[in-house]
């Protein structure tokens, strides 16, 4: 089974400051990976996902993330932060080749100072 | 918004009591499913449903018992519930489960077991 290892479990950052959140997972196999936002008082929202193709990655509100499969990583990263992106960050990733249904880190806060 | 709601958003009960969460989605989905979220835990998948049948249960207690009356209700029953499923609970409903489609996740029912 896949598993997913978000190393930071808190991120705080200035306005305006660039931003990377960690992602690893376990299996070298081809995946399906995610990542989703979740704002106070929210349920989750998908940022971006990776299935083919190119590895870099762009999703809403500016995120990106690259895929690496050498390192199996998938950071997600924004060049410029604001106030309105502190929220809880999850990476996910599912096996194709298995279920479809996601496996889920246990989340990044991030906390964006003015 | 996205299409999926829950009620209610907040419940407290005490450990003798009997409830029922509530899902509901309007995005014509066939697959939904519910989830655990304990804070800096990864997101537990707890049952998926396609098409109104159970396709998946993850050794979840038998005090948590699903229903899917059709494909735009999803319900979670609670009876003698223990603290430690204090949580917020999450819905989440997809096109389907054999190939990849996002979840759309309601915005969860913040559960407090005294």
């Amino acid at each position: 089974a896949q598993s997913v290892t978000q190393l930071d479990s808190q991120v705080p950052v200035f306005e305006e400051a660039p931003v990377e959140l960690r992602c690893n997972y376990s299996s070298s196999v081809s995946v399906y990976l995610f990542w989703y936002v979740q704002y106070p008082n929210q349920g989750l929202q998908l940022l971006l996902k990776y299935l083919s193709g190119s590895t870099l990655v762009k999703g809403i509100n500016g995120f990106e993330a690259e895929f690496n499969k050498s390192q199996t990583s998938f950071h997600l990263r924004k060049p410029s932060v604001h106030i309105s992106d502190t929220a809880e960050y999850f990476c996910a990733v599912s096996d194709p080749g298995g279920s479809y249904i996601p496996t889920f880190g246990r989340g990044t806060s991030l906390i964006v100072h003015p | 918004e996205t299409g999926v709601t829950q009620t209610p958003r907040h419940l407290v009960m005490g450990m003798t009591n009997k409830k029922s969460l509530k899902c509901e989605q309007h995005l014509g989905h066939n697959a939904m499913y519910w989830y655990k979220q304990s804070a800096k835990k990864p997101l537990e998948l707890m049952f998926v449903y396609s098409l109104e049948e159970r396709v998946e249960n993850n050794s979840v207690p038998s005090r948590f018992s699903p229903e899917c009356p059709n494909s735009s209700h999803l319900f979670l029953h609670l009876h003698t519930l223990q603290p430690e499923d204090s949580a917020l609970y999450l819905c989440a409903s997809s096109q389907d489960v054999e190939i990849y489609n996002e979840q759309f996740f309601g915005p969860g029912t913040r559960l407090t077991v005294l």
